[in-house]
């Protein structure tokens, strides 16, 4: 499965647009790159998840160039509440669309006032 | 509509003990899946459950740990006998047929 790397922290303000980007350079022509968000004594949340060029919902946004070798994750005018850690999974579907997921170390996003 | 939910939210046990986790998934769900992280270091993947049956087990670490999905409803992990090292957090997660997974709050184990 393709391994992922991410920065470790970043910080960003209220109000600004944080971009997150993670490499993969092993991916797969069957992998799907999906990003998770988990708050502290939580368990993660699916954000977004896409396979080529960009993928937009209510909450982010997500940018995979051609070659697919890195993705990066855009919300949109973040809020304190958007303080969390990030994790970038990269792999195949299985049947019924069923994902064995593989989590790295995540990015650490601390948005300040 | 309810969550996936986990029972107990700690638990202190000492070594040798035996422990008994449960995962209610959402319902409807016929995917369930088991992850933990061990004091710091990364979420793994333990295995995974089509309904009542085991789809997938390969992150099992060892034969301490038995995972069962009686009915397929909810399901348990019992770990015997505990060691140091199985101290963590178990997260369990449910799907049904699509990529998005709704975790628990997990479990916390601590094996004294």
């Amino acid at each position: 499965l393709a391994k992922t790397t991410q920065p470790i922290s970043m910080d960003s303000y209220e109000g600004q647009e944080v971009n997150i980007t993670c490499s993969h350079n092993n991916i797969a022509t069957n992998d799907y790159i999906t990003w998770y968000q988990q708050f502290p004594s939580q368990g993660p949340r699916f954000i977004i998840q896409g396979y080529k060029t960009k993928v937009t919902n209510e909450v982010a946004s997500l940018f995979i160039p051609a070659d697919r070798k890195s993705s990066t994750l855009s919300l949109p005018r973040v809020s304190l509440s958007d303080t969390a850690v990030y994790y970038c999974l990269v792999g195949p579907l299985g049947p019924s669309g069923t994902y064995k997921y593989i989590f790295g170390t995540g990015t650490r996003l601390k948005v300040l006032a | 509509e309810a969550g996936v939910t986990q029972f107990p939210s700690h638990s202190v046990i000492e070594k040798g003990q035996t422990v008994t986790l449960r995962c209610d998934p959402i319902s409807g769900h016929d995917n369930l899946y088991w992850y933990r992280r061990v004091m710091g270091k990364e979420i793994k993947f333990l295995l995974h459950f089509v309904k009542e049956s085991k789809q997938d087990e390969s992150g099992m670490p060892n034969n301490r740990f038995l995972a069962e999905r009686t009915g397929g409803t909810y399901s348990t992990l019992k770990v015997q006998p505990a060691e140091l090292e199985d101290s963590g957090v178990y997260f369990c997660a449910s799907s049904q047929n699509t990529v998005e997974q709704y975790f628990g709050p997990g479990t916390r184990l601590t094996v004294t």
